[in-house]
């Protein structure tokens, strides 16, 4: 079945650090690839995504390529701010029927100091 | 757009006791998933719902969890009985049809079992 490793943590960096957490994935087919983030008392919000490989995803200075020689989705910052501290879940979603469902990885806490 | 709406958001019972959460999707979103989220885990489906048939509820504890998804819309999921290491944040999310379309979280219920 399908499933996600992600980089354990927690993670620890001061401001403007530069940041990598590392997701590798098994699945058969061409899954897509999400990085999640769940901010201290709030849901699981989508943070970015990548549909086919080689595809790059990006948002609010993040950003993961989907390599499929590697099978892996991993997320970087150039530089992180204290307002990034929150749980990071790498997951991924199958293309049809039951194998849409997401499976998510461990999860990584980020703590940015200022 | 209303997000997706779950309720209660905390619940605290004792062990060999019932409970029900309650959720209610995004309009329009046919697919429907209940996740349970322990403590320092990734959340974990329990059952996905495509309209109001059930597409995958292969990891969903039967002999004590249920589910169903009224008119194919709102959906409740029940625990009875229930036991300590249930204890978790459940989790309700959306999504439309199609490959890497992204799901949509509710804030999920938080049930202690004691």
């Amino acid at each position: 079945g399908n499933s996600v490793t992600q980089m354990e943590g927690p993670v620890t960096l001061s401001e403007e650090a530069f940041l990598t957490i590392n997701c590798t994935y098994t699945a058969t087919g061409y899954p897509s690839l999400f990085w999640y983030v769940q901010y201290p008392g709030e849901g699981l919000q989508l943070l970015l995504k990548a549909t086919k490989a080689d595809d790059k995803g990006s948002n609010k200075g993040f950003e993961a390529t989907y390599r499929k020689e590697t099978t892996s989705f991993h997320l970087e910052k150039g530089s992180v701010q204290v307002s990034d501290s929150a749980v990071y879940f790498c997951a991924l979603a199958g293309s049809s029927g039951s194998a849409r469902q997401l499976t998510f990885g461990s999860g990584t806490q980020l703590t940015v100091l200022p | 757009e209303a997000g997706v709406a779950q309720s209660p958001r905390y619940k605290i019972i004792e062990k060999r006791q019932s409970v029900a959460f309650w959720c209610n999707p995004i309009s329009g979103h046919a697919t429907l998933y209940w996740y349970q989220q322990i403590l320092g885990q990734g959340p974990k489906l329990l059952i996905q719902f495509q309209n109001n048939g059930v597409v995958d509820d292969s990891q969903l504890p039967k002999d004590r969890f249920s589910a169903e998804r009224l008119k194919g819309v709102d959906s409740t999921l029940k625990i009875q009985p229930a036991k300590l290491e249930d204890s978790a944040v459940y989790l309700c999310a959306s999504s439309l049809e199609g490959v890497g379309t992204e799901a949509f979280f509710g804030q999920g219920t938080r049930l202690t079992v004691v």
